[in-house]
Parts: C-alpha cells; structure tokens; sequence
C-alpha cells in the first residue's frame, strides 16, 4: 500500500507558541489531503480538506485562523497550530489517497500537548 | 446523507475464536468500501479495499465482504490473536471531495 508519513509523532509546547505538523506521501502525489483531530476514546473528525495549490476547505466550526494549512507541493501538507492553548491539545492525523480506486492512507498521528 | 454504523460497538473474545465484525451504510451509491484498524495512540493502518464492483477481499486471516445492495460489509477475522486487539473502522469515500465517511467502530479485545 502507499505510504503517509506525518511529523512530529510528538510535539509539547507552551501556551501562545505555534506548532507545525508536516503530512508528507512518500511514494504518490496527492491533490488532496486531510486533516483529522481525535480525542481520547472518540472518533476521528474531519478538520480541512487540504488542496494542492489553493485554499484548504474547513470543516464547520474549524477555526481557519486558528489551524492554517498549506498544501505547497503534491506530496507535502502543513497544519501550524497557532497560538495554541491546552484545549488545542490533541491527536491529529492527516490522511492522502493516490487515487479514489487505491483508497486512503493514513499517517502515524501526531500527539501535541500543549502547557 | 451517508451514514455508517458498526455492530458490535466493543466485542470481547477468547483467543483463537473466529469472529465477525459488522458494517452498514445508508447509500448503496458508493464507490468503494475500507476497513481499517487503529491502535491506541496510532494513526489508521488500512487492511482491506473493497471496490463497488467486487464481492469480497481477502488478505491473510482477515476476509472483507460487501453487499452493496442490502447496504453491508462483513470483516471476518480467522483464529483470532491478542495482536488483533484495536478499534475496527469501516469507511466509504463521500462529497464532492471523496472525504471518507467512518463507521462507528468495534473495539476488538483478544483475551489470550
């Protein structure tokens, strides 16, 4: 299967710092990505849809301004945490897919904690 | 609206048990079907595609069926394994970007 890797695996921060998470396909392009916030025993959801070389698509209730992607490169997307408070503290996953026939790949998650 | 919904939420079984895990979507209009597991702390690992055309994937232990017209897909796991031990997720494409759709999930433990 294709390959999506994601970094940090771990990240701790203070208060008012922001954080960058890279989601990266290893061996496709990706038009697309996604970007996903887990808590504790519940389900994935949906943050953004990322877009290569235009604006990423949120969810409702994301706050854009808050959580800002960048889709530079077909096989690179950033989610920057900005200023980033102890509620921000979460597991974010991004997923890419080489195609909708080859379905999704996921990467390994990123822990932030935020103090 | 697409929604998928998984039976059992959580499932307990003694080791070795061959078992099944259930998955339901409301559209039949999908295009493919993904079932995933995660493990605490992980992210999704993908373990068998099924695409709309097909009935069944198989890969190893693990065999997925789909019956697109009673809205359904089947995970069956042979001989289970404490290392089977995580959430199960099914998942269809939906949108106009394909996002995917989860089902609700089994937490699957193994008892040894």
């Amino acid at each position: 299967g294709a390959v999506v890797s994601q970094h940090p695996s771990r990240v701790i921060c203070k208060s008012g710092t922001s954080v960058k998470i890279e989601c990266r396909s290893l061996d496709f392009q990706a038009t697309t990505m996604f970007w996903y916030r887990q808590f504790p025993k519940q389900s994935l959801m949906l943050m953004a849809t990322s877009n290569e070389g235009s604006k990423a698509t949120y969810e409702q209730g994301v706050e854009k301004d808050k959580f800002l992607i960048n889709h530079a490169s077909l096989t690179l997307s950033t989610l920057t945490v900005t200023s980033a408070h102890p509620e921000d503290s979460s597991f974010y996953i991004c997923s890419a897919s080489p195609g909708l026939q080859k379905g999704a790949f996921f990467g390994q998650g990123t822990r932030l904690t935020v103090v | 609206k697409q929604e998928v919904t998984q039976i059992p939420a959580a499932l307990s079984v003694p080791e070795g048990e061959n078992l099944v895990l259930n998955c339901s979507f409301t559209d039949s209009a999908i295009y493919n079907l993904q079932w995933f597991r995660q493990d605490p702390g992980k992210g999704l690992t993908s373990l068998l595609l099924i695409q709309s055309s097909q009935r069944e994937q198989t890969s190893g232990r693990l065999n997925a069926s789909l019956d697109k017209s009673s809205g359904r897909s089947t995970l069956y796991i042979a001989a289970s394994q404490p290392g089977d031990s995580a959430t199960y997720l099914c998942a269809v494409p939906g949108g106009a970007t394909n996002k995917l759709i989860f089902g609700t999930g089994t937490l699957l433990a193994v008892q040894p």
